[in-house]
């Protein structure tokens, strides 16, 4: 079974770092895309960025370039999503997922169950 | 890219079909035939229901169906079931980079 888990809720305080994981099972991690989603309280999707674990390529939306830094280590199947220093607007819940699709990756299946951020002093 | 369009709630009976609309541009849905659907439950991760616009992954009820028509998208529940109350969301293939899209999201009530 193809899954993704991801790392545990989050309480931070503004300012501090914060890197969050992902890890994949039940396929080949470095052959496919994993993306990042984010969904703030009560509202709709938001897509981060992807990343390619097989050589790390990262393409990021131009709403989050610089906000946030995704990454992966293929040797144990896991990506990140990492903040340098957090602001009350990232709490959000934070999830990942691997695109799939042909000549144009374009669809995200399955998901991880999500990763709550909170900041707040 | 803004986020595609979507009826901020769609409501029926038991039984009945209903279709939620995703409106984008001639720069996403226009041009790409990469339109996913995802059905999420509170508390719940999305699911994937649709992908390339009608194609449904295994294990997902053919009450389920997607159609595209220019730069809009849609998104059929034929026979609504209680289960199927949940949010749906659209998503486009924005261009290559690549980037994509959401939708803002609808809920789907069954009365």
């Amino acid at each position: 079974e193809v899954q993704l888990v991801q790392s545990g809720a989050e309480v931070k305080k503004p300012g501090e770092s914060l890197k969050i994981s992902c890890k994949g099972s039940g396929y080949s991690f470095t052959t496919y895309w994993i993306g990042w989603v984010r969904q703030m309280p009560g509202k709709g999707l938001e897509w981060m960025g992807i990343i390619y674990p097989g050589d790390s390529d990262t393409r990021y939306s131009p709403s989050f370039q610089g906000q946030v830094t995704i990454s992966a280590d293929k040797s144990i199947a896991t990506a990140y999503l990492q903040w340098t220093s957090l602001k009350a607007s990232d709490t959000a819940l934070y999830y990942c997922a691997r695109v799939g699709g042909g000549s144009f990756i374009n669809w995200f299946d399955p998901w991880g169950q999500g990763t709550l951020v909170t900041v707040s002093s | 890219h803004s986020a595609l369009t979507q009826p901020a709630s769609v409501s029926g009976s038991p039984g009945q079909s209903i279709t939620i609309s995703c409106t984008g541009t001639s720069s996403d849905i226009g041009t790409y035939n990469l339109v996913s659907w995802y059905q999420q439950h509170p508390g719940k991760a999305p699911e994937l229901m649709i992908y390339e616009v009608t194609k449904r992954p295994s294990g997902v009820s053919n009450r389920f169906s997607g159609s595209k028509s220019g730069n809009t998208a849609s998104l059929t529940i034929s026979g609504l079931q209680a289960e199927d109350e949940a949010d749906y969301y659209c998503c486009s293939f924005a261009g290559s980079g690549p980037s994509y899209v959401f939708g803002t999201g609808t809920k789907v009530t069954v009365l």
